[in-house]
């Protein structure tokens, strides 16, 4: 089957570092996508995976361990807009499957 | 500015009465998609398209319908709605089959 997990919610401090884990099962592995969605807006691209590692953009980074079958988005310097629901989706034998996604409170 | 077009922002139709969304584009990307998006839940793909070739997920239900009469624009078309179809339905763009997605601001459904 494929199963993709990502906590629900999480709360941080603005100024703070947060970390959003995603875990995932599936048959085969293309390429692993974060994204942004404030709530009732569209998601909006922050970074693609396809090989191990980490991948910096300003103050987000996302990291990948294919042989863990995971992955985290980085969050630095949290701003009150980042307040959002941070979506995983994994690319799998020609389909991409979304995570339930994070929600990120962030307070003041 | 390049953008993806979603209209309406919100629709209301009856138990069971057709409606259809619409979505458009001007990046020229080959791929188009249609996601139902429940509240705190994953988008669920129901279709895509790349260029006119037409492809319709194992579970998405038949009431479920899409066109792409050209590049620029792709419906989707609701045959009789259920309650259970009330959901923010996205239009989403790329260049090639699942590469970085852009998304379009959703139409919110709602069924009386």
């Amino acid at each position: 089957g494929q199963n993709i997990d990502q906590p629900t919610e999480m709360t941080a401090t603005e100024g703070a570092i947060v970390q959003i884990n995603c875990t995932y099962q599936t048959s085969g592995f293309n390429g692993l996508f974060w994204y942004q969605q404030h709530a009732g807006e569209a998601p909006t691209f922050l970074s693609y995976n396809v090989l191990d590692g980490l991948e910096e953009k300003g103050r987000f980074s996302s990291f990948l361990s294919r042989s863990k079958g995971y992955s985290y988005l980085l969050l630095k310097e949290l701003q009150m807009k980042d307040s959002a629901s941070y979506l995983c989706a994994v690319k799998s034998q020609g389909n991409l499957i979304f995570g339930k996604g994070t929600k990120l409170s962030v307070k003041p | 500015d390049a953008m993806v077009i979603q209209n309406p922002r919100y629709q209301v139709t009856q138990f069971g009465k057709p409606v259809t969304l619409s979505c458009s584009q001007t990046l020229n990307h080959n791929v188009m998609y249609w996601y139902q998006q429940k509240s705190s839940q994953a988008p669920k793909l129901l279709f895509h398209y790349y260029d006119k070739d037409f492809n319709n997920e194992a579970d998405t239900p038949d009431n479920f319908q899409s066109r792409r009469p050209n590049t620029s624009f792709c419906f989707l078309d609701i045959r009789s709605p259920g309650l259970g179809d009330a959901a923010m339905y996205l239009c989403a763009t790329s260049r090639v089959t699942f590469s970085e997605q852009f998304f379009g601001p959703g139409t919110r459904l709602t069924v009386l």
